[in-house]
């Protein structure tokens, strides 16, 4: 069986901060698909990343980047220098079906970035 | 473009009533998937349709949860009679062959049942 566990339930962080949210997965699958999204207040969930099991190079979007590492099954999300627009709930995800991306949702970190 | 639109935004009703909720995915993709999102549960994905068509519906909770895609704009889930337990926020997410494996997310439907 798959699962993912977040088990930061929110954090709390002044403007500027860096923040690492946490994510650690389980699957027995070689080949899997971890995702990020993002929930911000208006509700609907937007994607940040793709990353499959075979390419354990970390990425970099701007402020945004992504640890993954096999050895340890977790997939982090690191926010430098965090604004308040950062603020919302992010869920870490996982696949094991590539061609129907049927996700499998952790519960989710709050982020609160404070000016 | 318009994204993945949803109706109503919020439905407020009784237990026993029957609820329709309503997803228009992205126009051009052919996967529609309506997950539900509860505090107890988080996200769990209900139904998914490719190219209309039924795939998997293995979380569907029980009989009293019906979903169906008539075309390829278009799709309802419906709930009869509907629960107190049933009351969530049910998402329909759509995404196209061969892209990255984004979803697109609709603004969700929240439901609560009295």
């Amino acid at each position: 069986a798959q699962k993912v566990t977040q088990a930061q339930t929110e954090i709390s962080v002044v403007e500027k901060e860096d923040v690492t949210l946490d994510c650690v997965y389980e699957t027995r699958d070689t080949t899997y698909y971890l995702f990020w999204y993002k929930q911000p207040p208006s509700g609907e969930l937007v994607f940040l990343i793709r990353r499959n099991s075979f390419d354990e190079q970390n990425e970099i979007s701007g402020r945004y980047s992504w640890n993954f590492q096999k050895s340890t099954s977790s997939f982090n999300f690191t926010i430098t220098a965090s604004q308040v627009v950062d603020s919302a709930v992010y869920f870490c995800a996982l696949s094991v079906d590539s061609w129907t991306d049927k996700l499998i949702f952790g519960t989710g970190t709050r982020l609160q970035v404070f000016p | 473009d318009a994204g993945v639109i949803q109706s109503p935004r919020h439905e407020v009703t009784e237990m026993g009533q029957e609820v329709t909720l309503r997803c228009k995915p992205i126009s051009g993709h052919d996967y529609l998937f309506w997950y539900r999102q509860t505090m107890m549960r988080g996200l769990e994905l209900l139904i998914y349709f490719n190219n209309n068509v039924p795939i998997d519906d293995s979380g569907m909770p029980e009989d009293r949860f019906s979903a169906k895609m008539p075309n390829a704009s278009f799709s309802t889930l419906k709930i009869q009679p509907s629960e107190p337990r049933d009351s969530a926020v049910y998402f329909c997410a759509s995404r196209g062959t061969g892209s990255t494996g984004e979803l697109f997310f609709g603004e969700g439907s929240r439901l609560t049942v009295l």
